[in-house]
């Protein structure tokens, strides 16, 4: 069983739509982390937190940590939201607190 | 702003040879690493670094060497490459513990 699920694996859009995406995790962990890798393929970070909410923007991403669970919410979705979401985690101690990466979620929006 | 960078962003090899691949950044970073991402895996560790003169195995490190002589610099070596090793490599830095990484673009190597 991987430590870090998300889900879903796919998800298709129409503009203007509300998104979550989420993510479940196993371990303890010290901060949890949303990624955004777009078609060109680099990897830009969006969200750094270890509890309770952050929002920039349209998106928005809440976490539990009593449920390992957080949720990541694109609102008025719009196609240049297109793009991969990775869920990683940073887990206490260990080597170095490394992250433990999700699989992904592929989000397309359509206009 | 140059961040991460990472070179070349495209290689082909074939089965055997050996290189390097070449990550840089600018922000004063100790902890720096190397990831190889595969078609429905999520990116896995392969060597990190918490500073000059400091490396460790990640998940995956078999066939790959690295070395951190200094601050800026955090080069891959492929030993002698294999097809298993077709993958895109990530290279990520950041600050203290609690900093959000930063990557490069990738590389996308292909061995034949």
């Amino acid at each position: 069983k991987n430590e870090v699920e998300q889900s879903p694996q796919n998800l298709t859009a129409q503009e203007g739509e509300f998104i979550t995406i989420n993510c479940s995790y196993s371990v303890g962990i010290s901060a949890l982390h949303w990624l955004q890798q777009h078609p060109g393929g680099g990897i830009v970070s969006l969200f750094m937190l270890s509890s309770g909410k952050k929002k920039h923007g349209r998106l928005i991403a809440t976490i539990n940590i009593q449920e390992k669970h957080s949720s990541l919410h694109i609102t008025a979705s719009h196609p240049r939201d297109s793009a991969v979401y990775i869920c990683a985690v940073r887990t206490h101690g260990g080597s170095q607190g490394n992250l433990i990466f999700g699989k992904g979620t592929k989000l397309s929006v359509k206009p | 702003n140059a961040g991460v960078t990472q070179t070349p962003k495209f290689q082909v090899l074939k089965t055997g040879q050996s290189m390097t691949l070449q990550c840089a950044q600018d922000m004063n970073h100790e902890y720096m690493s190397w990831y190889r991402q595969d078609p429905g895996m999520g990116l896995r560790l392969i060597h990190y670094s918490v500073g000059a003169g400091i490396t460790d195995q990640g998940e995956v490190p078999n066939g790959y060497n690295v070395s951190r002589s200094t601050t800026e610099d955090f080069p891959l070596r492929l030993l002698s490459a294999a097809p298993s090793q077709t993958s895109v490599y990530f290279c990520a830095s950041r600050g203290g513990s609690n900093q959000p990484q930063h990557f490069g673009d990738g590389t996308r190597l292909s061995i034949l």
